[in-house]
């Protein structure tokens, strides 16, 4: 089954640019998802379709998917964005949804 | 505005059944897929399975396929998910969400969280 590998942790400075990362075999062939959890909170989407926002979502998150590795990028990182981060695709072979393992992100 | 509500925490013994509940609001339920995910205590997002409301149509994971059971009511806009005999190793969050019926393939609206909790 297809699997999605993302990064344990990443930790960023206020103000400062986060990137996570989410790889897969051919990944920039799917369209990919991703959803934010902060501590003992539902997930919330947060990206979709690669790089779209639901309403909602501030501009300082986007997303972009190409080769290998899907990447969200929350710019101008506040103490509020710290939150785990998953990503998902649909893995049209088992008509299943996969996720990734999730990636914890600290505002230091 | 859209909410997807499910029941309230649950303290059970091994062995012991259980069936919780999401029910859906503010959409039209037949428009949507509903899915259930686990999460553990500390850990990620697992999908266990997804039901379509209008016809019932029941998809598992492999993981989950024989160990669970998904079932929906469209009178009342309200998705179970049942077990017959609890394992401590069911202990964790579970959470329901929803997916378009078509063309869409991520879930844009997320319940509350079911705490289950099994220990004897």
């Amino acid at each position: 089954s297809y699997v999605l590998t993302q990064p344990p942790s990443v930790s960023v400075a206020p103000g400062q640019t986060a990137r996570i990362t989410c790889g897969g075999n051919n990944i920039g062939s799917k369209s990919v998802h991703w959803y934010q959890q902060k501590p003992g909170q539902a997930p919330v989407l947060a990206v979709y379709d690669d790089s779209d926002r639901p309403s909602g979502i501030p501009e300082r998150f986007s997303g972009s998917n190409s080769g290998n590795t899907a990447t969200l990028t929350i710019t101008r990182v506040e103490a509020g964005d710290e939150a785990d981060y998953y990503c998902q695709v649909w893995d049209t072979s088992s008509d299943h949804p996969v996720f990734g393992g999730g990636t914890k992100l600290t505002v230091l | 505005e859209v909410q997807l509500v499910q029941s309230g925490a649950e303290v059970k013994k091994p062995g012991e059944s259980l069936k919780i509940s999401c029910k859906g609001s503010g959409y039209s339920f037949t428009s949507y897929w509903i899915g259930w995910v686990r999460q553990m205590p500390g850990k990620g997002l697992e999908w266990m399975g997804i039901i379509y409301p209008g016809n019932s149509d029941t998809r598992y994971s492999p993981s989950f396929q024989g160990q669970v059971t998904i079932s929906a009511d469209k009178s009342i806009n309200t998705a179970y998910l049942q077990w017959s005999s609890l394992k401590a190793s069911d202990t964790a969050m579970y959470y329901c969400a929803r997916r378009l019926l078509q063309g869409v393939f991520y879930f844009d609206y997320w319940g509350q969280g079911t705490l289950v909790t099994v220990s004897s």
